[in-house]
């Protein structure tokens, strides 16, 4: 398995406070991304990185921040929690195989906002 | 990038072959087909990918058709382990950003 971590794996927070997720990982590779899973809306992208410092947003990228000061840490903030960002939140990264960069995800966040 | 169909749901006996299908009739040439697969309540796991030629790793196997117009997925000795929801994605090639389109994929069920 891709040696990706994420923290915290569960977390219960208020509307309004900030909530920072960590992605960690070992392999090196240059892609990460942050998706969210929500039932009847599958995974979708909230933002992705192509290097240190290199950000850009995905299809639902509203109240969301991310950051990534080293190859192996993405960080993404709620910068104030919603109920409707109640969801799962999976990172991912990928690397140049051949043109293939095929993505290895991790285990996942389940994030409650009450 | 092309969309795929999927069966919604397939059932498999414990160490028989399940063999999954997936239309992408719309396939272009610098697309290539990838297979995930999700257990519940984990991460999106990958399986494989394929341009045109068949391919196999140590998890499963993947028959394009000539046409590439459709694929399927073989796993040959299924286990209860391989219960979970199978996407058929098509991705454009050296496409280095950009999300997967998951769509609802095939909810497989191995019985023992």
């Amino acid at each position: 398995d891709a040696g990706i971590t994420q923290s915290p794996r569960h977390k219960v927070t208020e509307t309004g406070t900030p909530v920072t997720l960590r992605c960690h990982q070992t392999e090196n590779h240059r892609y990460m991304y942050w998706y969210r899973q929500d039932p009847g809306h599958g995974l979708r992208l909230i933002h992705y990185s192509y290097g240190v410092k290199d950000t850009d947003k995905g299809e639902v990228s509203d109240g969301y921040s991310v950051s990534r000061s080293k190859t192996e840490d993405f960080l993404l903030t709620l910068e104030s929690a919603t109920s409707s960002q109640t969801s799962v939140y999976f990172c991912a990264i990928s690397e140049d195989t051949q043109g293939a960069y095929e993505q290895y995800f991790g285990p996942g966040t389940r994030l409650t906002v009450t | 990038d092309a969309k795929t169909t999927q069966p919604p749901s397939m059932d498999c006996a414990e160490g028989r072959a399940a063999n999954l299908p997936c239309n992408h009739s719309t396939i272009s040439g610098n697309e290539y087909v990838y297979w995930y697969r999700q257990i519940h309540s984990q991460g999106p796991q990958y399986i494989i990918h394929g341009l045109k030629n068949n391919e196999t790793n140590e998890m499963a196997s993947l028959i394009i058709t000539e046409d590439r117009k459709s694929s399927t997925l073989i796993l040959p000795h299924a286990t209860l382990r391989d219960t979970a929801v199978y996407y058929c994605i098509v991705r454009s090639w050296g496409r280095s950003w950009g999300k997967l389109q998951f769509g609802a994929g095939t909810q497989v069920v191995v019985t023992p």
